[in-house]
């Protein structure tokens, strides 16, 4: 079974915190995804990850950072938080097989910033 | 540049009707896939099918189908005798390199 996990389902945080959000798979996946959903805007790329040490942008990477230290944990960074970004953020995973690519995405964390 | 349109953005069902949610997609690929997610109100998106794009034989499993058309670039969802369990907003989604493009999803309602 793919289980892709994130650390906090629900978060508040204050304007101008420094925010973790982690994810964590343990099926040995090399390509890791952030995505933040908001209404009407469906699902965006924040960061995604090919393997350790490696990151690429998004379509919205500004004020966002990303860190893969370990294959199985890709965190996102907001340096600052601001009440824009108050959001819904997923995390994915690439599941490969014969047949094809397939991400998977965890539980989600909303979070709230004031 | 990759686009998916979910033109409908809210569909209101009552149980044991047929709903059909549509997808269109661009791309200038020859080769690339095409996924449905559902995602319910705990949030969570789950996995529902992926189709790739030499594949375009319709794809059937329990009450849902899929019916992928090339010549219109369309990759519709139909659910057949629809359930309240079915209610969530279901994302449609093209690949390339490993990146998927969302659709904006459309929220179905299933009242009994």
């Amino acid at each position: 079974d793919v289980k892709v996990t994130q650390s906090s389902r629900y978060l508040v945080k204050r304007t101008g915190e420094k925010v973790f959000l982690e994810c964590v798979q343990d099926m040995d996946h090399e390509n890791m995804f952030w995505y933040r959903q908001d209404p009407g805007l469906g699902l965006r790329l924040i960061y995604f990850s090919y393997d350790v040490k490696m990151k690429e942008k998004g379509d919205i990477p500004e004020g966002y950072s990303v860190s893969r230290e370990k294959k199985e944990r890709f965190s996102l960074i907001l340096e600052s938080a601001s009440t824009n970004q108050t959001s819904m953020y997923l995390c994915a995973s690439i599941f490969r097989s014969r047949a094809g690519e397939t991400q998977y995405f965890g539980p989600g964390t909303r979070l709230l910033v004031l | 540049a990759q686009k998916v349109t979910q033109a409908q953005t809210e569909i209101s069902v009552v149980e044991k009707e047929d709903v059909t949610l549509d997808c269109v997609y661009e791309t200038r690929d020859t080769t690339y896939y095409l996924f449905w997610y559902k995602q319910p109100p705990s949030g969570e998106l789950v996995f529902l099918i992926r189709r790739n794009s030499f594949d375009e034989q319709n794809e059937i499993s329990g009450r849902y189908s899929w019916n992928f058309q090339k010549s219109t670039s369309s990759f519709n969802f139909t659910i057949t005798a629809s359930q309240v369990v079915d209610s969530a907003v279901y994302f449609c989604a093209l690949s390339r390199y490993s990146t998927l493009t969302f659709g904006k999803g459309t929220m179905l309602l299933v009242s009994p």
